[in-house]
């Protein structure tokens, strides 16, 4: 079966512009999640959405935001960008947590 | 606030030799899962543990819980280089958010 598709791959971006990263998840799944990877602060929870809702939020600010759509498809977007912004940003699709979180090749963002 | 904590945080083995790799967390949880990432990837799932003693194995490596000790262990037996990678262990107390530990880096050599 189709795995998480994470669009773009790769994304080179200016200071103060904004950037969508979508997400399409595992056929079937409702859950969507979104994580940030950098080599300082590790991998940390941005939210995660379900059948539309967000459900849960990580500690980011009011830059970072997401929505999910009737087809469970999800978008993250980051306006204003900054430097600090440079990160992989992953998401992980569940059909449950007891089956675990699936996760997407990831969209490697460089902030310049 | 959920903590979880990985050592060590980097790991040279030789090909052949055993290792452990902990993980502890600070508070309950209702679910422990270990990935794998190998550098410029994605996390590739290993496994998920969901209860008390549970324990799973996958050719070279082996996955314990205990929920009483808040931890968690990844055992690698006879290490080979294709098992280089970084290994991170998460949690999650059913709010579908992972908190994931800081990784171990995993070297092996011959």
């Amino acid at each position: 079966k189709a795995g998480v598709t994470q669009t773009p791959r790769y994304l080179i971006k200016t200071r103060g512009q904004q950037v969508t990263l979508s997400c399409s998840p595992i056929s079937g799944h409702r859950s969507v999640s979104w994580y940030q990877q950098t080599p300082g602060q590790g991998l940390q929870f941005l939210f995660e959405y379900f059948s539309e809702t967000q459900r849960n939020k990580g500690n980011f600010p009011g830059r970072f935001s997401g929505r999910q759509f009737s087809n469970s498809r999800s978008e993250m977007n980051v306006s204003t960008l900054e430097l600090g912004d440079s990160a992989l940003y992953l998401c992980a699709s569940s059909l449950s947590g007891v089956d675990g979180y699936t996760f997407g090749s990831g969209t490697r963002l460089t902030v310049v | 606030e959920l903590k979880v904590e990985q050592n060590p945080l980097f790991l040279s083995m030789q090909e052949g030799k055993n290792y452990t790799i902990y993980c502890n967390y600070s508070t309950t949880s209702d679910r422990l899962y270990w990935y794998r990432q190998d550098p410029g990837k994605s996390l590739e799932s290993l496994f998920v543990l969901l209860s008390n003693g549970a324990v799973k194995q996958e050719g070279r490596l082996m996955a314990s819980l205990d929920t009483k000790a808040r931890l968690s262990t990844l055992h690698i037996t006879a290490a080979v280089h294709d098992l280089s990678a970084t290994y991170f262990c998460a949690v999650d107390r059913d709010t579908d958010k992972l908190i994931f530990g800081t990784g171990t880096r995993l070297q092996v050599f011959p």
